[in-house]
């Protein structure tokens, strides 16, 4: 399965300001997926990455807030833009893995960032 | 509407006895799967087992089975013989569409599921 590492592991932020986060994966994913857990809550997907194009971003979130490169084909990052203390959440990153039976049947999540907006 | 639905916010089991999660997932695609994670307390998410919608059998992983019913929407995790470690949150998520990597995974609010001594 894929390995998947994140930094930083948790962060305390004041608002305004702006944190990076970054995603490294052990072997090369087509995509890459950035997924947001606020307090008590479940997960949801801010956008999905391709290496090579633009990230697509899903209904609520925008680039402006959210922007991610995706360099090559292990690496990515997700930058939090003018934190609000609404921001406090864990981000995780995904990706697919080719588990038994195929690509899509499972996908595996990195350790996710802490992140509170003071 | 909610795609999916896990209707226990809470449950205790005894240390060594099978538990059940119940989830059920709307969708009117004909392909599609379904996953199911662990949440501990430090918040990592861990993939425990995966459905396909045109699986014949029910899938299994060590002690955690999920039981589809394909004609009711649902696929509830069983975990047999439960572990003081498997105290954590549980969640059931839904891939929709033809294929696979999609990678947008619908959740489900969350079971927390606490075992006891």
């Amino acid at each position: 399965s894929a390995v998947i590492s994140q930094k930083p592991s948790r962060d305390i932020c004041q608002r305004g300001t702006s944190l990076t986060i970054q995603c490294q994966v052990d072997s090369q994913v087509t995509m890459m997926f950035w997924y947001r857990q606020q307090p008590g809550q479940s997960l949801t997907l801010i956008a999905t990455a391709n290496q090579g194009s633009e990230a697509t971003y899903e209904s609520g979130f925008v680039i402006d807030k959210f922007p991610i490169s995706r360099p090559n084909l292990t690496f990515s990052t997700l930058t939090v833009s003018n934190m609000s203390p609404e921001d406090s959440s864990i981000y995780l990153c995904s990706v697919e893995d080719r588990g038994r039976g195929g690509i899509g049947k499972t996908q595996y999540f990195g350790p996710g960032t802490r992140l509170l907006v003071l | 509407a909610q795609k999916i639905t896990q209707t226990q916010p809470g449950m205790f089991v005894q240390e060594k006895e099978a538990v059940t999660l119940d989830c059920t997932y709307d969708t009117s695609d004909q392909s599609y799967g379904l996953f199911w994670y662990k949440q501990p307390s430090s918040g990592e998410m861990i993939f425990l087992i995966y459905q396909g919608s045109y699986d014949e059998q029910n899938a299994t992983e060590g002690r955690y089975s999920l039981n589809f019913q394909k004609a009711r929407k649902s696929a509830n995790l069983v975990i047999s013989a439960s572990q003081l470690g498997d105290s954590a949150m549980y969640f059931c998520a839904m891939r929709e569409g033809r294929g696979g990597s999609q990678g947008n995974l619908i959740f489900g609010k969350g079971t927390k599921l606490s075992v006891k001594p």
